[in-house]
This record gives C-alpha cells, structure tokens and sequence, in this order.
C-alpha cells in the first residue's frame, strides 16, 4: 500500500507571517510529486508539478522544493494571506502507473 | 474548452437505489479518474481508466462499477446505493505523455438516506 503523508494536519497563521507543510511519499520507483490548493466547495486547482530531483517551483508567493531521494517535498507560502486558507494537497505517482495517489492534506487558516 | 464536467451537482439517494454520475472531458485525456472525498481523509481512488475500454480499480472500488466506452466520458455507477457511500464525487483526467498535470471536474455532493 503507498503512502503519503501530509504534516501538519492543520494551521492556523496570522496574515503576514511565512509558513511551510511537508509531504512525505515513498521514495523507489518515483515519477512526480503534485500539490494541489482545494477551497471548500470548488474542486481542487493544481500548484505544481515536479518529476526531477532538487526541482524547485514557483508561483507568486508560493513555492515547492522536492527530495525524491528521501522521499520529501515542502510547500513554502511567504507572507500568508486570508484568501490563502485553503486544503494543500499533495499526490505521487509511480512510474509505470498512472494513478495520484493523494495525502489527506494541510488545512491553513489564515487570520487577518 | 469546458475542461471536466460532472453531473448532478448533488443527488440524494434511499438505499439501496442505484444511480450514474456523470463525467465527460473535451482535452482528449486518455486517463479518467473516480475519487471520493471524505472529511479527514483527503482524496480517495475508487476506479481509473487509461483509454477506452480500459479501467481498474483504486483504493476503493466496493459498490461502485465504471466503463469506457469513449474517450470522452467516464460513468460511475452506485448499483445499491448505502450510507456510506454518502460522499463528495470528483472525476478527473489528465494526459499520460507529455504535460501531467490532473484537471478535476467540479464535484457531485451525494447523499443516501
């Protein structure tokens, strides 16, 4: 059974302050690493997408590193806004398979 | 493009009834995808397909079957719906070559009584 796992669960910030969630995935036979934002009641809107090692992605204020050979990735937010509360979920593909298998997420709470 | 499209919105079942939910693509993406949403545990697989008349199933795939008769759209059906089957439903696809990124269609809130 694969396994990815999201820490931490949840996160409350105040608006300003920098922020960062990990997800950890198996490490053999890897093949991509997807973050995902998910606002309650919409469907879930692609961040990132990484496939190589030491991959860094940025979008705006947010960005990703990814490790496939400790099997780790970190979502960095730098100055956290309100309209940033949402549910940060990541999904790992094997190769040779098709399937995102997702971790049950991140949900951040940012107060003004 | 509509992207991914899902039908109904929300549906509200007695158990035991049987029902489809809809999904259809317009990107040509050879790979479609069934997964439930349930409060605490994230996305959960129930049945993928990689082409027409190709499907398999996820992690969760009791009391729920698919087809593939096109590329376009990907059927999920409940044969005797149950409690616990009460869930949000969101279909996704995605290209298998080239750019991966996964579309998700906009969800189906189901509830069975």
């Amino acid at each position: 059974i694969l396994n990815v796992e999201q820490s931490p669960q949840s996160l409350h910030v105040q608006e300003g302050d920098s922020t960062n969630f990990t997800c950890s995935f198996p490490s053999s036979n890897f093949y991509a690493l997807h973050w995902y934002r998910w606002e309650t009641a919409k469907s879930p809107e692609a961040l990132f997408v990484m496939t190589l090692n030491g991959d860094e992605k940025k979008k705006g204020r947010i960005s990703a590193t990814l490790n496939t050979k400790e099997g780790y990735s970190y979502l960095y937010i730098k100055g956290s806004q309100p309209e940033d509360s949402a549910t940060y979920l990541c999904a790992f593909t094997m190769d040779s398979s098709y399937k995102l298998i997702f971790g049950s997420g991140t949900r951040l709470l940012v107060r003004p | 493009n509509a992207g991914v499209t899902q039908t109904p919105k929300f549906q509200v079942l007695k158990t035991g009834q049987s029902m489809t939910l809809q999904c259809a693509q317009d990107m040509n993406h050879e790979y479609m995808s069934w997964y439930r949403q349930d409060p605490g545990m994230g996305l959960r697989l129930i049945h993928y397909s990689v082409g027409a008349g190709i499907t398999d199933q996820g992690e969760v795939p009791n009391g729920y079957n698919v087809s593939r008769s096109t590329t376009e759209d990907f059927p999920l059906r409940l044969l005797s719906a149950a409690p616990s089957q009460t869930s949000v439903y969101f279909c996704a696809s995605r290209a298998i070559v080239g750019y991966i990124e996964q579309f998700f269609g906009p969800g189906t809130r189901l509830t069975v009584l």
